[in-house]
């Protein structure tokens, strides 16, 4: 099976830099993705990391480590509108890689 | 356009009625899923369709039965629920089924049983 693991909340000020964590358990891996959703509305994608390193998609970035089975989304420069909730997510290999399964999902709260 | 749209927004039912979800994306995806994610959790898989076939049910119970009638269009009907059923139910598509395609939400329709 797969689990993910992600604090369940974070705080921060506007125009700080903040890092969400997810540590992932899976029986095979074919990259971790991120997806954002504010109170109310739809799960919307970030980023997708097949790979070890860094993607950088303008203020957020992902980093992965499938050695260490970790991975993380960097917010930077802060805005309230970055308040929400984020979801690391893989895929599970026990049914061909269709079933996306979700982290227990970071609460962001950005403070003026 | 990248828009997955769902209909109805909110709906309330008693656990004797017959509803149905509605769920719409005109971006040529192949692949329709239905997830439901209780309040300040993720959300949780129900069904893939994959090219218009029922492709995972993730041992839902029959009290939830989806349908797919075209490549655009997926629908879950909802029968004899129960007051635990109440939650956000989420459609989302991707380009396909395979790993690395990311999936496209739309809205979700807010559902309580009374």
């Amino acid at each position: 099976g797969q689990s993910l693991e992600q604090p369940s909340e974070v705080t921060a000020v506007e125009g700080a830099i903040v890092q969400i964590n997810c540590t992932y358990q899976t029986s095979g891996f074919y990259g971790l993705s991120w997806y954002q959703q504010h109170d109310g509305g739809a799960p919307t994608f970030l980023s997708y990391n097949a790979l070890d390193g860094l993607e950088e998609t303008g203020r957020f970035s992902s980093f992965l480590s499938r050695s260490d089975s970790y991975g993380y989304l960097l917010l930077q420069e802060l805005q309230m509108k970055d308040s929400a909730s984020y979801f690391c997510a893989v895929r599970d290999k026990n049914t061909g890689f269709q079933k996306l399964v979700f982290g227990t999902g970071t609460r962001l709260l950005v403070s003026p | 356009d990248t828009e997955v749209t769902q209909t109805p927004k909110h709906l309330v039912m008693g656990m004797t009625n017959k509803k149905s979800l509605k769920c719409e994306q005109h971006m040529g995806h192949r692949a329709m899923y239905w997830y439901k994610q209780k309040a300040k959790k993720p959300p949780e898989l129900m069904f893939v369709y994959s090219y218009e076939k029922l492709s995972i049910n993730e041992s839902v119970p029959s009290r939830f039965s989806p349908e797919c009638p075209n490549s655009s269009l997926l629908n879950l009907h909802l029968h004899a629920l129960q007051p635990e059923d109440s939650a956000l139910y989420l459609c989302a598509s991707s380009q396909d089924d395979r790993e690395n395609y990311e999936q496209y939400f739309g809205p979700g329709t807010r559902l309580t049983v009374t």
